[in-house]
């Protein structure tokens, strides 16, 4: 079965810290994996894909194949990074079925 | 705005009743989703519309139902409402019908069932 784990609802830290949202999947097959991020009263947004291997507003994530991983990072937090951050994969071939973590809420603190 | 539209933003109804939420994808885009954010299940894929065609389903109940119109914008229709579809339900839309293609989120309708 395909499944997305983010095992923490809330990740706290201060600012200039460094970051890491954690993601594990389930899939049997290769998988595309994403981040979305969800700001304050703003909608929800592509961050970052793995195919694409860019760091985007300082954030990286890399696809780890033998741990079923794709742990969302960023070296120094800033405060405007507090935001939602949902972790997703597509396995389902040629359609855009998306499977969602449960969320990580970053909270950076000044 | 040519972003995802969704109508209504705040929908509060009756259980048994039966409702209608609309979305209009950015223009050009050719596939709608629907997505349910529920504070106990998160955020799930529905279903998928690609050019008028249904294109990928996932834990859609049976009560609910969805189309894409000619002119792509799509409706999501629940029908024997229950408390537990009180939810947030989200529209995306993307150009292609694949994962390649980045999908853009409306605002969503927050639908209470009473």
């Amino acid at each position: 079965a395909q499944r997305v784990t983010q095992p923490e609802k809330l990740l706290s830290v201060f600012k200039g810290a460094p970051v890491e949202l954690k993601c594990n999947y389930s899939y049997s097959g290769s998988p595309e994996l994403f981040w979305y991020v969800q700001y304050s009263r703003q909608r929800l947004q592509l961050l970052l894909r793995h195919i694409s291997r860019e760091s985007i507003k300082g954030f990286t994530a890399d696809l780890n194949k033998g741990e079923t991983s794709f742990h969302l990072k960023k070296p120094f937090a800033q405060e405007e990074d507090s935001a939602m951050y949902y972790c997703a994969l597509s396995g389902s071939g040629n359609t855009g079925k998306l499977i969602f973590g449960q969320g990580t809420t970053l909270q950076v603190k000044p | 705005d040519s972003g995802v539209t969704q109508t209504p933003k705040h929908l509060i109804t009756a259980t048994g009743q039966r409702v209608t939420l609309r979305c209009s994808p950015r223009s050009g885009d050719l596939s709608v989703y629907w997505y349910q954010q529920s504070l106990d299940q998160g955020l799930q894929f529905l279903i998928q519309y690609y050019n008028g065609e249904e294109r990928a389903k996932g834990n859609i109940l049976e009560r609910f139902s969805a189309q894409q119109f000619p002119d792509l914008h799509s409706e999501l229709n629940l029908s024997s409402l229950e408390l537990g579809d009180s939810a947030l339900y989200f529209c995306a839309s993307s150009l292609g019908q694949s994962a390649a293609y980045e999908q853009y989120f409306g605002p969503g309708t927050r639908l209470t069932v009473t």
